[in-house]
């Protein structure tokens, strides 16, 4: 069970805009940044949006990332056949000694 | 250009320790703010954080796995390298290691994984 919950799947046709939810708590999400991780089949994961909004170079501005109080969502736009992966997003958690918690992570399908 | 890479055994037996290894380049574990952590996916699973070192020695655990896990830095190899003890088949899992940028900040840069398989 992974403290961080995110849908399981979620789907879109190519050109699509999807949005995959992040929902935390007050020792997580709600006084940390957020982070999002792509990965796809067989491969490492990747660093996709930082500090919640920022996006890495090289990482398409078709990727955006907010979060508002203890939720964080992951939007992609004009959605590509590449972009079929798993996503997960990650918090530090100050509830015990600081740590960092995953989401379970969201297959997404393109269509 | 950062980069890093895991190491170890790809096999182990129930009861024994894990070791694995992190070798990394393009960046100093000296360096203030500057940190690697470890993480591990078991076969068609989420993600799992498990610890993490930073440059000034501070080490940071997973809570649920604090009293099997130890990690330790040997700055002049540049490599981190993280033990666990008393292995079971659950620990089964592709086990990563990736550079932390700041204190407190995600890991940015990920190693391609190791596989490591408990069995007797």
């Amino acid at each position: 069970q992974s403290v961080l919950t995110q849908p399981p799947s979620a789907s879109g046709t190519p050109g699509q805009r999807v949005t995959i939810s992040c929902s935390g708590s007050s020792s997580n999400i709600g006084s940390n940044y957020v982070y999002w991780y792509q990965q796809l089949p067989g491969t490492a994961p990747k660093l996709l949006i930082y500090r919640n909004n920022q996006r890495p170079s090289g990482v398409p501005d078709r990727f955006s990332g907010s979060k508002s109080g203890t939720s964080a969502s992951l939007a992609i736009s004009g959605l590509r056949s590449e972009d079929e992966a798993d996503y997960y997003c990650a918090a530090w958690d100050d509830s015990l000694s600081a740590y960092v918690v995953f989401g379970g992570g969201t297959k997404l399908t393109v269509l | 250009q950062i980069t890093l890479k895991e190491s170890g055994p790809t096999l182990v037996k129930p009861t024994q320790t894990l070791t694995l290894t992190c070798t990394f380049s393009g960046f100093s574990l000296s360096t203030s703010g500057v940190g690697v952590g470890w993480i591990r996916q078991p076969p068609g699973k989420a993600l799992e954080w498990l610890a993490l070192i930073y440059w000034n020695d501070d080490k940071r655990y997973s809570p649920s796995l604090k009293s099997r896990l130890t990690i330790t830095k040997d700055t002049s190899k540049n490599q981190v390298v993280l033990t666990m003890t008393n292995m079971d088949p659950v620990d089964t899992a592709t086990y990563y290691c990736a550079h932390s940028p700041d204190y407190g900040s995600g890991s940015d840069v990920w190693g391609k994984g190791t596989t490591v398989t408990v069995s007797s």
